[in-house]
């Protein structure tokens, strides 16, 4: 899990602003995911990518944007259009989607004044 | 679509007792199958896994059992200890679903 960063810890926004949560990976893992966790509640997913320049939308996507233009980073961005943004986001990677272990990021906790 | 069931969402045992939670999966073309523990305002972490080729794994006081007809796999935690108290998930075989997880107390 040392080879995977987010920023930033904590962060405030405004509402109507748009946000972008950044998550990188040192551990040259092709996929990456990006997840909601709301208190009490499991793993939501948000959007996944299993290679540069490609993504998926997860469960979760609306309001939310993502960008894939280099292996080690897949930035989120949480949009105005996003409802109800205050959450805990965290990103994951690994090296095959289906058939290896996820490594997580510490998270960014993301509270909405 | 697919989906990932389970239970139980919450779990209290005393110290020392034996932990089950099971995962029930319904995508039947996977070959992996883990676990993850979450601390509280941790991040989570893989704690054991299993691949379709072996019925059972096992980690010391972690094991895994796994079903592949009936389409699910356990997590068993024996001698329960203090800090195994957590939140623990199961990932579907694609690993982009998660169980919504099961909230493990051990009791002194």
């Amino acid at each position: 899990d040392g080879g995977i960063t987010q920023s930033p810890k904590y962060l405030f926004r405004k509402e109507g602003q748009n946000v972008t949560l950044s998550c990188e990976q040192n551990l040259n893992h092709d996929a990456m995911y990006w997840y909601r966790q709301d208190p009490g509640q499991g793993l939501r997913l948000i959007y996944y990518s299993q290679i540069v320049n490609d993504f998926q939308k997860g469960d979760i996507a609306e309001g939310y944007s993502v960008s894939r233009e280099k292996k080690e980073s897949f930035p989120l961005t949480v949009t105005s259009a996003q409802k109800n943004p205050t959450a805990f986001y965290l990103c994951a990677s690994n090296l095959r989607q289906q058939t290896d272990t996820q490594y997580f990021g510490p998270g960014t906790r993301l509270t909405v004044l | 679509g697919e989906n990932v069931e389970q239970h139980p969402s919450t779990l209290s045992v005393q110290e020392g007792d034996s932990a089950v939670i099971k995962c029930t999966y319904s995508d039947s073309a996977s070959n992996y199958f883990p676990w993850y523990k979450q601390e509280l305002g941790k991040r989570p972490q893989l704690i054991i896994d299993i691949r379709s080729n072996v019925g059972e794994k096992k980690d010391q006081r972690i094991a895994v059992t796994l079903n592949k007809t009936a389409k699910h796999f356990s997590l068993h935690i024996t001698e329960t200890q203090p800090e195994d108290s957590a939140v623990y998930f199961c990932a579907a075989p694609n690993q982009i679903i998660f169980g919504k997880g099961t909230r493990l107390h051990i009791l002194p």
